[in-house]
């Protein structure tokens, strides 16, 4: 079983749509948890941490599930420029991130 | 400043070739990282470096060999690479906790292709 799973879409969309990502971790002992996006042939960008009370940047909602191994990620009111793909993260200690396969979205006129 | 910046943007080189990758930051963080992201996969960690020192290796073959010669910069030497070695470099800093794992801020990488 990966260490983080999430599901690889692609996740087609018209503009306006409301969208969520899901993800589970199997390490029960991480602390942190992250939302990286990535664009084509470009560097991953942090999105958002993630924090068990939950937590909204504008368009953009992560929750925490500790009891259920479970991350989410809402997207409100695609944008085009929300086409990338979506990292789901978790922290292994050590300094290290775990990473899921990632989940493409694509959002279309 | 969120930069982390990388040379070259682009490299090909041949499988005798010696070549090295760049990296620097200047956000004050003590924890750096390399990475290897092939093509619709996510990075693959190779490297980490606490505090100038080598602290995981993540079984990397040894014509990767890495250098953090100041809490700045970074290093990744390349020799006697194989095509299979084609991918996308990037480097990442992070500050360093007690507890938990903090935020990596990544670089834009270095494509590296292997002839």
């Amino acid at each position: 079983r990966k260490e983080v799973e999430q599901d690889p879409g692609p996740f087609n969309v018209p503009e306006g749509a409301t969208v969520a990502f899901n993800c589970t971790y199997s390490n029960s002992a991480s602390q942190s948890f992250f939302w990286y996006r990535q664009d084509c042939r470009k560097e991953p960008k942090l999105l958002m941490s993630v924090y068990s009370s939950g937590n909204e940047d504008g368009r953009f909602t992560a929750q925490l599930n500790r009891a259920s191994q479970y991350i989410s990620l809402l997207i409100r009111d695609s944008k085009l420029s929300d086409s990338a793909t979506y990292l789901c993260v978790s922290g292994g200690g050590y300094n290290k991130l775990i990473f899921g396969a990632g989940t493409r979205l694509a959002v279309h006129p | 400043d969120t930069e982390v910046t990388q040379t070259p943007k682009h490299l090909v080189m041949g499988m005798t070739n010696k070549k090295s990758l760049k990296c620097e930051q200047h956000m004050g963080h003590r924890a750096m990282y390399w990475y290897k992201q092939k093509a619709k996969k996510p990075p693959e960690l190779m490297f980490v470096y606490s505090y100038e020192k080598l602290s995981i290796n993540e079984s990397v073959p040894s014509r990767f060999s890495p250098e953090c010669p100041n809490s700045s910069l970074l290093n990744l030497h390349l020799h006697a690479l194989q095509p299979e070695d084609s991918a996308l470099y990037l480097c990442a800093s992070s500050p360093i906790r007690t507890s938990g794992t903090d935020t990596q801020y990544f670089g834009p990488g270095t494509r590296l292709t292997v002839l």
